[in-house]
């Protein structure tokens, strides 16, 4: 059964800050993995997708890599602003299905 | 293009009641899945629908049931409602490739008392 875990948590940074979020997941055999952003009782933006033979996916500030062999990747928001508040998910795609697994993910704070 | 909308924004509903939940997905898009996400936790997948089939259901009980229609629309249906599915339901759309990025509407919020 695939899991995934997202650390920290919780992050809180100063404006301007790069900073990395974490994901890892059980199971190296997947489709793709997808970062989203959540705004408090909102739904789900789609920031990156990273489909399964590839290393990395770049947009804007947000740089997002994958290392399958070891069930890791990794969301990296340079010079953080503070819109960048928000809940930061990351999700798997396995299993010849469009089901998507996620962590509990990480809530992001960026203080002026 | 409109994205994925969803209906109703919220509700709030009794123990015991059945809820219906409505999706609309992008134009184009044939695949439909649902989740629900209770607070503190990431979503979890609930169904997916691809040409009127079910193509994938996650581990929820029989009280829970969905369909699609011939112009891709999908309802979520929750009979004898408890405390516990008080969360916010999530539906995705996604043209089936399996290499394709899934979209989310807003959501629906709902409440059991």
């Amino acid at each position: 059964k695939q899991e995934v875990t997202q650390i920290p948590a919780a992050l809180s940074v100063p404006e301007g800050e790069n900073l990395v979020l974490n994901c890892s997941f059980t199971d190296s055999a997947i489709y793709n993995l997808q970062w989203f952003r959540q705004d408090p009782g909102k739904g789900l933006t789609s920031l990156l997708l990273i489909q399964s033979s590839q290393r990395e996916q770049t947009s804007g500030r947000l740089n997002a890599s994958l290392d399958k062999s070891s069930g890791r990747s990794t969301l990296y928001i340079a010079a953080s602003q503070p819109g960048d508040s928000a809940t930061y998910l990351c999700a798997v795609k396995q299993g010849g299905s469009e089901k998507l697994v996620f962590g509990k993910g990480t809530k992001l704070t960026v203080n002026p | 293009d409109a994205g994925v909308t969803q209906s109703p924004t919220h509700l709030i509903k009794t123990r015991g009641q059945h809820v219906t939940l409505r999706c609309s997905p992008i134009s184009g898009h044939k695949s439909v899945s649902w989740y629900q996400q209770v607070l503190g936790q990431g979503p979890q997948f609930i169904f997916q629908y691809y040409e009127k089939e079910e193509r994938g259901r996650g581990n929820f009980p029989d009280r829970f049931s969905a369909r699609q229609f011939p112009n891709y629309s999908s309802e979520l249906n929750v009979n004898a409602l408890l405390l516990g599915d008080s969360a916010l339901y999530l539906c995705a759309s996604s043209l089936l490739a399996l290499t394709d990025t899934q979209y989310f509407g807003p959501g629906t919020r709902l409440t059991v008392l």
